[in-house]
């Protein structure tokens, strides 16, 4: 059974710009999770989606978004990127009503400079 | 608000020996989840263990083991026979289903390097 999926893996990207990273979630899942581990800050709770809709929202800006498709891969954009958004972003996904078994992604590192 | 708090930054041990990550955590629900993740260098994030708050026995995954002190809100992890293999950081983590949140909150780590 193939995992949770990321892409790209790495990214540079500069103050200002807009990113989009994508998440592929294992098969049978309808739940994704996004976190951001960034250096000295650990791992914060970013979004959750289930079904397309957004079910919950981590203490992030606005300009933090996604979205989940039909197909239930979702996709993460950060607008505006400032200095301080680099870190990995980790994926994770699970069934419905069984949020407590998460499988997590490889992650994307985005470093903005 | 709840709090996870892993009070060791680094630690080391000895290939085939035995070692214990401590982790306390801050909550006032009394059912709740707990986890123990592993992130390799490699940072792919694997579940090493997870302990349901209502369930008195500590859980145990083959050479992985916790012990759950529910009212000292303790929950460390004990891994013997260490392999090199072990080497990684590993968080601690809570989740309250309550309200189904699907938010795990994580404690800032603990590094463990495994030596030969």
């Amino acid at each position: 059974e193939a995992g949770v999926t990321q892409s790209p893996t790495h990214l540079i990207k500069t103050r200002g710009q807009q990113v989009t990273l994508r998440c592929s979630p294992i098969s049978g899942h309808t739940s994704v999770y996004w976190y951001q581990q960034a250096l000295g800050l650990g791992l914060q709770f970013l979004l959750w989606y289930d079904e397309g809709e957004e079910r919950n929202r981590g203490n992030f800006p606005p300009r933090f978004s996604g979205r989940q498709f039909p197909n239930y891969s979702s996709e993460l954009n950060v607008n505006a990127l400032e200095l301080e958004d680099s870190a990995l972003y980790l994926c994770a996904s699970s069934l419905w009503l069984r949020n407590y078994e998460q499988y997590f992604g490889p992650g994307t590192r985005l470093t903005v400079t | 608000a709840q709090t996870v708090t892993q009070s060791q930054p680094e630690m080391s041990v000895q290939e085939a020996e035995t070692v214990t990550l401590s982790c306390t955590y801050d909550t006032s629900e009394s059912n709740y989840y707990l986890f123990w993740y592993k992130q390799p260098p490699s940072r792919q994030m694997i579940l090493v263990i997870r302990q349901e708050a209502y369930k008195q026995q500590n859980a145990t995954e083959n050479r992985f083991s916790v012990n759950f002190q529910k009212a000292a809100k303790s929950f460390s992890l004990k891994i013997s026979d260490s392999q090199l293999g072990d080497t990684a950081m590993y968080f601690c983590a809570f989740m309250r289903p309550i309200g189904n949140t699907g938010k795990l909150i994580f404690g800032q780590g603990t590094t463990l390097q495994v030596k030969p």
